[in-house]
């Protein structure tokens, strides 16, 4: 079946840098969305990104689509400590179902 | 407008018994999914349902798991004879449209321990 693998599952960071996680799917993707999720939280919508290419920013995060529709990048900079959690990628198939893939997800933690 | 609401948020069961779980979306949603996650896991598809109809069960398990979106009222996640592999946070989501605009909302959650 369709998958979605995030790497890296972990990542620690010092507060201040920058740093890339990624998203990639086995079968080409009709949109992708990131959530995220504080500890003990619920998922959080945070982005859709729907066309090849496509590139969108929210304050010090960038979010992009690849262009073969099939892997997705989360870039922060300068990370901050409001930050933490974790951040999942959930993709849905091209003429497919309304459901979404979720990844496995990216738990962030940053050291202060 | 209140987000999507989950009831109860923590719920105990013993073996054997029944837990039901309850979604009411965000109004003006007619749609709903349901996830269930394991501790340091990402969510897992179960169910989507609209208005009476379910569209897709294929990450439902096949024996004791049921789900149900009536016309009047939440939708419901029913587990029956639960075990103690079936303790994990389930999230309901709701969205208003389909496609491109299906942007999922998520609820608290619930989280079910069977001792």
């Amino acid at each position: 079946g369709q998958q979605v693998m995030q790497i890296p599952q972990y990542q620690h960071v010092q507060e201040g840098e920058d740093f890339t996680t990624y998203c990639n799917s086995s079968t080409t993707l009709s949109n992708i969305q990131w959530y995220k999720q504080r500890p003990g939280g619920h998922p959080v919508f945070l982005i859709q990104l729907v066309k090849s290419g496509e590139v969108k920013k929210q304050k010090r995060l960038t979010f992009q689509f690849g262009e073969a529709k099939k892997n997705s990048s989360l870039h922060i900079t300068a990370t901050q400590t409001t930050d933490v959690g974790t951040y999942f990628c959930a993709g849905r198939l091209q003429g497919g179902s309304e459901k979404l893939v979720f990844g496995k997800g990216m738990k962030l933690t940053v050291n202060p | 407008n209140a987000g999507v609401m989950q009831n109860p948020r923590h719920l105990v069961r013993r073996r054997g018994q029944e837990a039901r779980l309850r979604c009411s979306p965000m109004k003006g949603h007619s749609h709903v999914y349901w996830y269930r996650q394991l501790p340091e896991e990402g969510l897992k598809f179960m169910v989507y349902l609209q208005k009476e109809n379910i569209i897709d069960e294929s990450g439902m398990p096949k024996e004791r798991f049921s789900a149900e979106f009536p016309k009047e009222g939440p939708s419901i996640l029913r587990i029956q004879q639960v075990v103690r592999g079936d303790s994990a946070a389930y999230f309901c989501a709701s969205s208003p449209l389909t496609g491109a605009k299906n942007i999922q909302y998520f609820g608290a959650g619930t989280r079910l321990s069977v001792l």
